[in-house]
């Protein structure tokens, strides 16, 4: 199994601003994913991200809201921009494995005042 | 479209106890996966266990296994001698592979009583 980690762990951010969370992974890997998981829900996928291509996004989610990078194949951000409180949320990376399972992240709390 | 079901919010189990945890899916697909997940408080995912839709045996890993019933689409996950550690979240969570994606379901706060 990958061993993925995420920077910052959590962030306490004003209204209006932006955040970059970082994703590195101990290997090399395809593809990487991103999910948000708000308050006592579930994981919703944001995007897959691509080494050397652009990010696949989900339906309701946007790249001028959720810019991601995949700069190679250990290593991807995700910045949420112009942050309102509906963003607090846990934002988790994760990786896929040899039988398609996925491999987290520990996750980002964002909350945003 | 591919969905998961969990349909018990909360559950709750005695310590060294069994208790299992439904859940239902729907999909096209007919090579897809199938995994629990354990989200503790540490809200780190973590793997629990994972079943091949081809693969008629059920998964079993220590005291966690699986009764995958394909043609019900159903795929439960039974917990035996419970131990308060195993209080979590767990999630249901479907891979096809023409999706490319994993779907979760809404989740099981399992709660542990000493």
């Amino acid at each position: 199994s990958a061993v993925i980690s995420q920077k910052p762990s959590r962030d306490i951010c004003q209204r209006g601003t932006s955040l970059t969370i970082q994703c590195q992974v101990d290997s090399q890997v395809t593809m990487m994913f991103w999910y948000r998981q708000q308050p006592g829900q579930s994981l919703t996928l944001i995007a897959t991200a691509n080494q050397g291509s652009e990010a696949t996004y989900e339906s309701g989610f946007v790249i001028d809201k959720f810019p991601i990078s995949r700069p190679n194949l250990t290593f991807s951000t995700l910045t949420v921009s112009n942050m309102s409180p509906e963003d607090s949320s846990i934002y988790l990376c994760s990786v896929t494995g040899t039988s398609y399972e996925q491999y987290f992240g520990p996750g980002t709390r964002l909350t945003v005042t | 479209a591919q969905t998961v079901t969990q349909s018990q919010p909360e559950m709750s189990v005695q310590e060294a106890e069994t208790v299992t945890l439904s859940c239902t899916y729907d999909t096209s697909e007919s090579d897809y996966y199938l995994f629990w997940y354990k989200q503790p408080p540490s809200r780190q995912m973590i793997l629990v266990i994972r079943q091949e839709a081809y693969k008629q045996q059920n998964a079993t890993e220590n005291r966690f296994s699986v009764n995958f019933q394909k043609a019900a689409k159903s795929f439960s996950l039974k917990i035996s001698d419970s131990q308060l550690g195993d209080a979590a979240m767990y999630f249901c969570a479907l891979y096809g592979g023409a999706t490319n994606k994993l779907i979760f379901g809404t989740g099981t706060l399992l709660a542990v009583q000493p």
